[in-house]
Parts: structure tokens; sequence; C-alpha cells
């Protein structure tokens, strides 16, 4: 129950296209879902994070869509660039003692070809 | 990057030595967590700190002590090195728990 579960675990796209990463969890006590990109050899950056009480969040190109009846959510990346080419991970958490800490997906690789 | 630095960045070991990793940090953030990174697994919480001498464990402990005697200090320490203690190691650091994590630039451990 405590697991995230991310698809897919390489992602190949061009340049201009559209990127899309998901997640589906279990547990129903998770109410935070960050973003996190990783470049080679860099720790993992937070990208962007949603809460439940909305259903999208838009940051630039970057877009979360949070569906909490399917305890599912995504990342969308619009024209989609070489520079994006990174490690994605989703992540989530609680606010109780036994959710409080970050579960991550296992990582997606998306390159962006130009 | 947010004021966290991790040191050794690379090592290289046999196994049976004991090794520690270091984390500093110049942000005074309350929490701060090691994780371990292996292909397939994604990032896995080692154990985490919620204060100066305030620790618990997380996922994958067993094998891994650690230790906070200052705010800006967190070590991790493989008592008895093993192979399948090769990874990449991130320290993270939090001014709560459900807030932002920000992560160290990770030390590269080989055992031998």
């Amino acid at each position: 129950q405590q697991q995230v579960k991310q698809s897919p675990q390489s992602l190949i796209v061009q340049k201009g296209g559209i990127s899309i990463i998901n997640c589906a969890y279990e547990n129903t006590a998770f109410d935070y879902f960050p973003w996190y990109q990783q470049f080679p050899g860099k720790g993992p950056a937070l990208l962007i994070a949603i809460r439940p009480d909305v259903s999208e969040k838009k940051e630039g190109r970057f877009t979360i869509s949070f569906n909490k009846s399917a305890k599912q959510f995504s990342l969308h990346i619009m024209d989609s660039q070489p520079g994006d080419s990174a490690t994605y991970f989703c992540a989530a958490s609680g606010a109780t003692y036994n959710t409080d800490k970050l579960i991550f997906g296992t990582g997606t690789r998306l390159q962006v070809f130009p | 990057d947010a004021g966290i630095t991790q040191s050794p960045r690379h090592k290289v070991t046999e196994t049976g030595t004991p090794v520690t990793l270091r984390c500093h940090q110049t942000e005074n953030h309350r929490y701060m967590y090691w994780y371990r990174q292996d292909p397939g697994h994604g990032l896995r919480l080692i154990h985490y700190s919620y204060g100066v001498k305030d620790t618990d464990k997380g996922e994958v402990s067993d094998g891994y002590s650690v230790s906070r005697s200052k705010t800006e200090d967190f070590l991790l320490t493989l008592e008895s090195a093993t192979s399948s203690q090769t990874s990449v190691y991130f320290c993270a650091i939090s001014r709560g728990t459900g807030e932002t994590q920000y992560f160290g630039p990770g030390t590269r451990l080989l055992v031998l």
C-alpha cells in the first residue's frame, strides 16, 4: 500500500512533442505528490508538486494532472526540448506518521531527440 | 543547489570495511534524509533525522546506522560494507515533513 507505481520506464519523444509520465498509488492517506527531475551525475530537484484539492497544476511547459478517484497522477511536458532529457521521479507522502516520508516511483528516463 | 554538500563524492572500498558518508547543510533545515538510488528501484529511504540526536529508520535500514550530533551534519555509516551496498547515496533536507526535499549531489560508492 506504500508503493507508487510509475510508467513508462523509458520514453523517447521528438522535439516539440508531448511527454507523458504516469504514476499510481494505493494509500488514500497520501496528500502530497511531487515530481522530481534528475540530470546525470546530479541529485534530484523538485520540478512541480500538487495536492489533491486541485485536479491540475501548470508551471510553464510542465503540468500535473491529478485524478483522486483513480488514485493516479501524471506529468505532461508540452513542447518537449532536448534539455528536458533527464530521469523523472514521481513521489507521494501524507500527513500521518507512517505516510509522512516520501515514497518514490522507480523513475522514467526521458530522451528528447531534435 | 540548496547548500548541501556530500563527502566523499566517490569511494571505492572492500567488503567488510567500515564506511562513513557525510552530509553537510547550511540551510538550518530540521529534517535530513539518506537515500540510496539503484536502477529499477528509484530512491529508497535508509534513515532520516528530525532533529539533533533524533533519528529513525527508513525502508532499507539494515546494515546502516546514522548519527546527527549537530543540526548541519548527518552521517551515514556502513559498519561492514557488502557488495549489495554498492549504490549512489543521496542526502536530502527539508524544513518539515510534507515539504520540499532538497537533494545533495550524491556519493557514488563501490564495494568490491
